[in-house]
């Protein structure tokens, strides 16, 4: 039973546009979020975290938005540009802090066109 | 060097063959990770250490043995592996067990034939 899905198995977008990744979670006990970018042949690279305290947080062209009672969480980025192009994973812990382990979703592989 | 380094990046081996993957991290962190990805797949964390003591096993077959003599340092132990097992074996540090984000190295590529 996969507790956290990212149903888009890919996305396009085009250049200076809006990219919105999306990821669904079933178990409400999570309460911190991550999101990470993966390049081929490189490993997962950290991007933007947030806790379940808050339902937004920004940084940089990187906005997070969580959205407890939907079980939802997006990843925005604005404006898209082409070296965003990368496999997105979101991630998702409970009582992070108290050694939760984080779950994966299967990733979504986003394309940005010049 | 900087981050987290794993080597080597791509391994092919028999199934009667024992090989190991080793990782370093060079980030001063307390906690390291071995996860598993496979096709189409989300990551699966297979083992968690903490000062050199593993605190999770994440139910994996004994064919996979880890170790970790220090905190700057876990191998991965592998002996009659199956076809299955062959996929993307990602290791992975944090400043403490599930303290800040855990930062990954670039993988082994681990084909079983």
């Amino acid at each position: 039973d996969q507790q956290v899905k990212q149903n888009s198995p890919s996305l396009s977008v085009q250049e200076g546009r809006i990219s919105i990744l999306n990821c669904d979670y079933t178990n409400s006990m999570f309460d911190y979020f991550l999101w990470y970018k993966k390049y081929p042949a490189e490993g997962p690279t950290f991007l933007i975290s947030i806790s379940s305290i808050k339902d937004k947080n920004e940084d940089g062209r990187f906005t997070v938005f969580l959205n407890k009672s939907a079980k939802h969480l997006s990843l925005h980025i604005v404006p898209s540009q082409p070296g965003d192009s990368a496999v997105y994973f979101c991630a998702a812990s409970r009582g992070y802090n108290q050694g939760g382990k984080l779950i994966f979703g299967q990733g979504t592989e986003l394309s940005v066109k010049p | 060097e900087t981050g987290v380094t794993q080597t080597p990046r791509h391994l092919v081996m028999g199934m009667t063959n024992k090989k190991s993957l080793k990782c370093e991290q060079h980030l001063g962190h307390n906690a390291m990770y071995w996860y598993k990805q496979s096709a189409k797949k989300p990551l699966e964390l297979m083992f968690v250490y903490s000062l050199e003591e593993r605190v999770e096993n994440n139910s994996v077959p004994s064919r996979f043995s880890p170790e970790c003599p220090n905190s700057s340092h876990l191998f991965l132990h592998l002996h009659t592996l199956q076809p299955e097992d062959s996929a993307l074996y990602l290791c992975a540090s944090s400043q403490e067990p599930a303290v800040g984000p855990q930062h990954f190295g670039d993988g082994t590529r681990l084909s079983i034939l």
